[in-house]
């Protein structure tokens, strides 16, 4: 089955700055790659995806990149606000969506 | 629409009891999923279906069982609850494989 590695597993930036979570997959047959914002004791919630014939997706602050060859994505948040403080999960999918561990985001006043 | 409702939200099991965790969508969606997570810990796949009458087993589904009789409903049942299934179970939808829906998640202990 589908593999996910996800780096890191914690990051901390100062507001304004940008974060850079990254992702890679196991399985080249995977055609969708979402990207989940959870914050503590609630459901994951959708913040971006991407399908497998697109190479970048943008979306206010938020972008993801894909590179199908070297199977990873990468999860792009530009002018970061303490309000984006939350655990991230990047997953992949063909009809079974497998997660990364996730990444908790601090962002520092 | 109501999207994906699952109950119960919290429930304590004494070791070796049975539950079924229910799990029901309004949309029309073909695919449904159960998921656990673990505290600080991601999603896990414990079973999916892609539609009425199929399901396949996902990463962890040992202990576990589903049947998918409706379009609608996807239950999901522990059989001789051990305190290792102590998780949050999540259950999500979706009509063609994109664009998650999940529940609000059901908190369950084994004691």
């Amino acid at each position: 089955g589908e593999n996910v590695e996800q780096h890191p597993s914690t990051l901390s930036v100062q507001e304004g700055d940008s974060a850079v979570i990254k992702c890679t997959y196991s399985d080249s047959a995977s055609n969708y790659f979402p990207w989940y914002k959870q914050e503590l004791g609630k459901r994951p919630q959708l913040i971006i995806d991407i399908r497998s014939n697109v190479g970048e997706k943008k979306d206010q602050r938020i972008a993801v990149t894909l590179n199908k060859t070297a199977k990873h994505f990468s999860l792009h948040i530009t002018e970061t606000q303490p309000e984006d403080s939350a655990v991230y999960f990047c997953a992949a999918s063909r009809n079974d969506m497998r997660f990364g561990a996730g990444t908790r985001l601090t962002v520092k006043p | 629409n109501a999207g994906v409702t699952q109950t119960p939200k919290f429930r304590i099991l004494k070791i070796g009891q049975s539950m079924t965790l229910q799990c029901t969508q309004d949309m029309n969606h073909n695919y449904m999923y159960w998921y656990r997570q673990d505290p600080g810990m991601g999603l896990k796949l414990i079973y999916y279906s892609v539609g009425a009458g199929i399901t396949d087993k996902g990463e962890v589904p040992n202990g576990y069982n589903v049947s998918r009789s409706t379009t609608e409903d996807f239950p999901l049942r522990l059989e001789l609850a051990a305190p290792s299934q102590t998780s949050v179970y999540f259950c999500a939808s979706t009509r063609d494989g994109v664009g998650y829906t999940f529940g609000s998640g059901t908190r369950l202990t084994v004691v």
